[in-house]
């Protein structure tokens, strides 16, 4: 399987700021995810981001708070825009493992940003 | 409501069989998963199954698909205490890769 890395781990941030995280794969795949799991809650996936294109953003969710950038087949960033106390939750990031323009129908997760908001 | 459903929480002896259930709505779904995740820890996925299987064994996991009634389970024989942890369940809803994910089951192994 496809091993994941996310920078950073976890973060303190202050109101109003933002924040980058990263997502590295020690692979090349095609589709990377990114979910949000809010505290106690199950995740919610936030958007697609496949290499060469703009991210596919899911209901709730828009580019100008949650701005993704996909530059090859192993990295992404998610961007936490002008953040708020809500915006508190762990962000990790999935893949879908089998290569360059391979699935296997399986998808695996990063250990996850977690990220509070004061 | 949630397309995806599970108890929040089970309890269960070391030594015993956990037994987690999961429904789910979509019948177009593809595959269905079991994640597990330990306290300030990530996904790791457990298992999965395709749709047009009824059941799964991988050592002591193993996985039942009702497919007519939208129902699946995961039983951890011989549960230890390291099996504590929070259980997903979920389904593959396009093909595209979208998980649907369920609130999870919290699994508390008590000696």
């Amino acid at each position: 399987s496809a091993v994941i890395s996310q920078k950073p781990s976890r973060d303190i941030c202050q109101r109003g700021t933002s924040l980058t995280i990263q997502c590295q794969v020690d692979s090349q795949v095609t589709m990377m995810f990114w979910y949000r799991q809010q505290p106690g809650q199950s995740l919610t996936l936030i958007a697609t981001a496949n290499q060469g294109s703009e991210a596919t953003y899911e209901s709730g969710f828009v580019i100008d708070k949650f701005p993704i950038s996909r530059p090859n087949l192993t990295f992404s960033t998610l961007t936490v825009s002008n953040m708020s106390p809500e915006d508190s939750s762990i962000y990790l990031c999935s893949v879908e493992d089998g290569g360059a323009g391979g699935r296997t129908d399986t998808q695996y997760f990063g250990p996850g940003t977690r990220l509070t908001v004061l | 409501g949630e397309d995806v459903e599970q108890s929040l929480f089970l309890s269960v002896r070391e030594g015993d069989s956990s037994v987690i259930n999961c429904t789910y709505t979509d019948s177009s779904s593809t595959y269905l998963y079991w994640y597990k995740q330990e306290p300030g820890a990530g996904l790791q996925l457990l298992t999965y199954i395709f749709s047009n299987m009824d059941m799964k064994q991988d050592q002591r996991l193993t996985v039942l698909l009702n497919k007519k009634d939208k129902h699946l389970s995961l039983r951890i024989a011989d549960t230890q205490t390291g099996d504590s942890a929070i259980y997903f369940c979920a389904e593959r809803t396009d093909s595209w890769g979208k998980l649907q994910f369920g609130a999870g089951t919290q699994v508390v192994v008590t000696p």
